[in-house]
């Protein structure tokens, strides 16, 4: 079957760094999305990778190793406004969308 | 901006109701979709149109339909609801020209059937 993981759950300090990861096992791979989702909102669009690599945009940077089924959201200089959930989905071999569950991210002062 | 408008926020129905969800895009996207989105649970597509009057069947399309009769309108039915359609409903669109496009969500519906 076709399976997303990320963690349930994760804390971090305002102003610091944190890294969200994503595992997935997908018949076939055309390119993984990070979704960002605030309380009672719709998600809003942040990255997609097809390559390895890594892609940086602004305070927010994307990993992928496709031979691992492999990601991360790497999330820097961390602000309360980015108490959110964020979801990762990986587009299969038929081009659908398979869905992780997303992690929940609490932001502290 | 695009714009994807759900017609409700919070709607309440009895078991048994028929039931319309409404979603609208203002920036001519070929494709739509329908997904539920419950705790611990990723997002499930229901159904998805590529074009107008065209629908296609995602993972959990038992117990709904939909309609598709102008670009920008779809629509999500529940023809007798149940207990276990109570979920938050998310409709999204993209533009179509490649799978890889971004898709675009409306708020939501969270549909509580009692």
């Amino acid at each position: 079957g076709q399976n997303i993981d990320q963690p349930t759950e994760m804390t971090a300090t305002e102003g610091a760094i944190v890294q969200i990861n994503c595992t997935y096992q997908t018949s076939g791979f055309n390119g993984l999305f990070w979704y960002q989702q605030h309380a009672g909102e719709a998600p809003t669009f942040l990255s997609y990778n097809v390559l390895d690599g890594l892609e940086e945009k602004g305070r927010f940077s994307s990993f992928l190793s496709r031979s691992k089924g492999y990601s991360y959201l790497l999330l820097k200089e961390l602000q309360m406004k980015d108490s959110a959930s964020y979801l990762c989905a990986v587009l299969d071999s038929n081009y659908q969308l398979i869905w992780g569950a997303g992690t929940k991210l609490i932001i502290k002062p | 901006d695009v714009k994807v408008t759900q017609s409700s926020r919070y709607l309440v129905k009895r078991t048994g109701e028929k039931v319309f969800l409404e979603c609208v895009q203002d920036m001519d996207h070929e494709n739509m979709f329908w997904y539920r989105q419950d705790p611990g649970l990723g997002l499930r597509l229901i159904y998805f149109s590529y074009d107008v009057k065209m629908k296609e069947k995602g993972d959990i399309p038992e117990g709904y339909s939909v309609s598709r009769e102008k670009k920008e309108r779809f629509s999500l039915i529940l023809e007798s609801a149940s207990t276990n359609q109570t979920s938050m409903y998310l409709c999204a669109s993209s533009p179509g020209t490649r799978h890889t496009d971004t898709q675009y969500f409306g708020p939501g519906t969270r549909l509580t059937v009692l």
